[in-house]
């Protein structure tokens, strides 16, 4: 079964300062993989998708993903956090069987001015 | 852009009544899906629909629920005796056959039970 774990369920930069947000997945088959981030009240946004081409992904707003087979890890990261970045950030994993989803249980960034 | 439409966005309903949530999902999409968000909490799959029946369902999807296309737009999810744990933001999803693994979210339905 596959499964996704996010180290972390908040976490705090200050602006400007990188973001890293961790992502490992579990999956018998070679993984889809997704970013979404959700601002308060509102729904799902796509930030990046992995789906087997290049391993470095990017996404909107500057961030980027890199998929590491060996690590089993999709971490999201951002050079330079703004005030605006912070938000709930999901990943999600699927396979190209189902195209269901599984998602993590969510990181919720604050940036500090 | 195609975008997923949901209604209504948010709902308060008594405990013990039927709600139904409405979804438009992206014209020529195939896939249909269902997921939710207690407050707080991940967002869980639901269940998918495809070719006028449901594909999967996960354990939440019990026999209180239930899901229609009606006609060749709309998407509905029947909460048929609603519980106070069933409120949640429920999001609407679809997928095409040409987008890959990529499916599209609505910006969701709110549901208070009270």
């Amino acid at each position: 079964a596959q499964s996704v774990t996010q180290l972390g369920s908040h976490v705090s930069v200050s602006e400007g300062a990188l973001v890293l947000l961790r992502c490992n997945y579990s999956s018998s088959v070679p993984p889809y993989l997704f970013w979404y981030v959700q601002y308060p009240n509102q729904g799902l946004q796509l930030l990046l998708k992995y789906t087997s081409a290049a391993t470095l992904v990017k996404g909107i707003n500057g961030f980027e993903a890199e998929f590491k087979k060996s690590e089993t890890s999709f971490h999201l990261t951002k050079p330079s956090a703004h005030m605006s970045d912070a938000a709930e950030y999901f990943c999600a994993v699927s396979d190209s069987g189902t195209y269901k989803y599984i998602f993590g249980t969510g990181t919720r960034l604050k940036v500090l001015a | 852009e195609p975008e997923v439409t949901q209604t209504p966005s948010h709902q308060v309903t008594q405990m013990g009544q039927e709600v139904i949530l409405r979804c438009v999902p992206i014209s020529n999409h195939l896939y249909f899906y269902w997921y939710r968000q207690i407050l707080g909490q991940k967002v869980e799959f639901l269940v998918s629909f495809y070719n006028n029946e449901i594909s999967e369902k996960s354990e939440i999807f019990d026999d209180q629920f239930s899901v229609e296309r009606p006609d060749g737009s709309n998407f509905t999810l029947k909460i048929r005796s609603t519980k106070l744990e069933d409120s949640a933001m429920y999001f609407c999803a679809s997928k095409g056959s040409n987008s890959g693994n990529t499916i599209y979210f609505g910006e969701g339905s709110w549901l208070t039970v009270v």
